[in-house]
């Protein structure tokens, strides 16, 4: 079955940027989703369609997707971005969802 | 505002059966594909199902086909999920989602003898 692959964590300073990272071998053919989720809370969709913002969504947040690789970008990370971060994206048989198995952030 | 509140989770025996539910507000509920995703105690977000907007396209994680069925009433609003044969491995919160979009906050499902 079709697999998306992230480290388990990443650690910045606050200002600095966080990549967080996501392989597949379906991008960039399909578009990659990025949740944030924090504790005790339902995800957040914070990226859609590779490099979308939803209203109220900080512009710090930016995505990309090229080759087998898909990226969430934090830029200036900040305290209140600690949270899981899931990429997500659809199997190669259509409108089968997957998501990779997140990536804790943390920042400080 | 779109608002999706889910329902029915609960405490259950090995081999029984429950029925989620997920009410939904805020939005054209009968224009969008709705999904569950399921999340284990500690552990990541796994997809489980999703069905079309009419309700004649159902997909299914293969760890759940047989067992699990989804379904949809229009004309409520609302999303099922009608769980059979559950395993302790089917102990998750099961969440409502919209498309890809907004995710509702969950319902506990725990299946313990």
């Amino acid at each position: 079955s079709y697999e998306l692959t992230q480290a388990p964590s990443v650690s910045v300073s606050p200002g600095q940027t966080a990549r967080i990272t996501c392989s597949g071998d379906a991008f960039p053919k399909k578009y990659a989703y990025w949740y944030q989720q924090k504790s005790g809370q339902a995800p957040v969709l914070v990226i859609y369609e590779d490099n979308k913002r939803l209203s109220g969504i900080p512009e710090r947040f930016s995505g990309s997707n090229s080759g087998t690789m898909a990226t969430l970008t934090i830029s200036g990370a900040q305290v209140e971005d600690e949270g899981d971060y899931y990429c997500s994206s659809t199997d190669t048989i259509d409108n089968h969802w997957v998501f990779g198995g997140g990536t804790k952030l943390t920042v400080l | 505002e779109v608002q999706l509140v889910e329902s029915g989770g609960g405490l259950v025996q090995p081999g029984g059966s429950l029925r989620l539910s997920c009410a939904a507000s805020g939005f054209t509920f009968s224009a969008y594909w709705m999904s569950w995703v399921r999340q284990a105690p500690g552990k990541g977000l796994e997809w489980v199902a999703n069905i079309k907007e009419d309700g004649s396209e159902k997909n299914y994680v293969d760890s759940v086909k047989g067992r699990f069925t989804i379904s949809r009433d229009n004309a409520k609003n609302s999303l099922y999920l009608v769980m059979n044969s559950l395993r302790a491995e089917d102990t998750a919160v099961y969440y409502c989602v919209v498309t890809s979009t907004f995710w509702g906050q969950g319902t506990l499902v725990t299946v313990s003898s």
